[in-house]
């Protein structure tokens, strides 16, 4: 089955900088690269996702970068706020005729003031 | 948000006793999903849906079950509660398959004792 793997657990940053999320996935039929939002006690929120057919894919602060051949996707905050602390998921569709999502471990941003 | 309900919210319940959560959903969706949260996992599937009746197992299905008898509502239930479920259960609704966006439901904490 898929697995994805999520880089780093966590990562702090001045309010400002931009922030990067890594992850690596394992079945090349996979075909649908969603990012999550997860506040403390909330359920997780889409913010924003990517098709195996684009490279890239932008909304205002936040972006997203897909490498097929290497099988690696990245979250990009730009111009960090502190609404932006939270806890970061990415996933990747099960491929094989499965259907789901298999999720990252999670990345907990932290905006330094 | 989207049109989900998770019920109950919390729970506490003795190990040994069967456990069923509910999932309602107001969108005709046609995809529910079943997710459990614990730290340092993210989010695996226990079971999904694609229709009525139809449903199937996900990556960590042992001790659960679930049903889908109408399109609105699907349960998931724990045979005999184990202190290794004690999680917070999260239902996700899609409107197509798996690789399409998934709108979370605010989630069950179940602790069995």
């Amino acid at each position: 089955g898929e697995n994805v793997e999520q880089h780093p657990s966590t990562l702090s940053v001045q309010e400002g900088d931009s922030a990067v999320i890594k992850c690596t996935y394992s079945d090349s039929a996979s075909n649908y690269f969603p990012w999550y939002k997860q506040e403390l006690g909330k359920r997780p929120q889409l913010i924003i996702d990517i098709r195996s057919n684009v490279g890239e894919k932008k909304d205002q602060r936040i972006a997203v970068t897909l490498n097929k051949t290497a099988k690696h996707f990245s979250l990009h905050i730009t111009e960090t706020q502190p609404e932006d602390s939270a806890v970061y998921f990415c996933a990747a569709s099960m491929g094989g005729g499965a259907d789901g999502l298999t999720f990252g471990k999670g990345t907990h941003l932290i905006i330094q003031p | 948000d989207a049109g989900i309900t998770q019920s109950p919210r919390h729970k506490v319940t003795e190990t040994g006793t069967p456990v069923t959560l509910r999932c309602h959903q107001t969108e005709n969706h046609r995809y529910m999903y079943w997710y459990r949260q614990d730290p340092g996992h993210g989010l695996r599937l226990i079971h999904y849906s694609y229709g009525v009746k139809d449903t199937d197992k996900g990556e960590v299905s042992d001790g659960y079950s679930v049903s889908r008898s109408k399109t609105e509502d699907f349960l998931l239930t724990l045979e005999s509660a184990t202190s290794s479920q004690t999680s917070v259960y999260f239902c996700a609704i899609s409107e197509y398959r798996g690789d399409t966006e998934a709108f979370f439901g605010q989630g069950t904490r179940l602790t069995v004792v």
